[in-house]
């Protein structure tokens, strides 16, 4: 089983609309959480960091459920721009090691 | 912003090549990494390194090895490049402490090619 799981897509929505992306990690001792953006070709960069009791920034909502070890991403109004890939991370223990999911392909279209 | 440089963005070896790919990250940060990307794998992590002449294996050691002789700089090394260690490489770095991560801030990116 993979440390962090993520549902590939691609997820195709119109402008406007509402996505969710969730992932699932296998390490119940995982102590941080992010959300990264990975656009084509381009190196990883940090979206946000999603804390236990849920957080927004902007459009972007990210929440945490440890019982069930899930991560959820809430894109609303969506934008041209946001079509990326987004990749789930979860720490190791010892906390500095971050895993990577594969990552959820979006498309957003006029 | 934190930089994070890697010397190349595209290279081409032949195999058997000694190959070195260099990263320099100008925060002060601990703590440096490489992984490798790969289509359907995500990146793994190669080895990476918490302080100077410090280096600890990660997923996918075999075949590379690292030197980090000065804080801001974190090389990988393929010992005898592979067509299977053709790959994205991806140097990242982060100056998170004993308990909290803040994740890693990831340079550019070298596309590397064995032929």
């Amino acid at each position: 089983r993979k440390e962090v799981e993520q549902d590939p897509g691609p997820f195709n929505v119109p402008e406007g609309a509402t996505v969710a992306f969730n992932c699932t990690y296998s390490n119940s001792a995982s102590q941080s959480f992010f959300w990264y953006r990975q656009d084509c070709r381009k190196e990883p960069k940090l979206l946000m960091s999603v804390y236990s009791s849920g957080n927004e920034d902007g459009r972007f909502t990210a929440q945490l459920n440890r019982a069930s070890q899930y991560i959820s991403l809430l894109i609303r109004d969506s934008k041209l721009s946001d079509s990326a890939t987004y990749l789930c991370v979860v720490s190791r223990t010892g906390f500095q090691k971050l895993v990577f999911g594969t990552g959820t392909r979006l498309l957003v279209s006029p | 912003d934190v930089k994070v440089t890697q010397s190349s963005r595209y290279l081409v070896k032949r195999t058997g090549e000694k190959v070195f790919l260099e990263c320099v990250q100008d925060m002060d940060h601990e703590n440096m990494f490489w992984y490798r990307q790969d289509p359907g794998l995500g990146l793994r992590l190669i080895y990476f390194s918490y302080d100077v002449k410090m280096k600890e294996k990660g997923d996918i050691p075999e075949g590379y090895s690292v030197s980090r002789e000065k804080k801001e700089r974190f090389s990988l090394i393929l010992e005898s490049a592979s067509t299977n260690q053709t790959s994205m490489y991806l140097c990242a770095s982060s100056g998170a402490g004993q308990r909290v991560n803040y994740g890693y801030t990831f340079g550019s990116g070298t596309r590397l090619t064995v032929v």
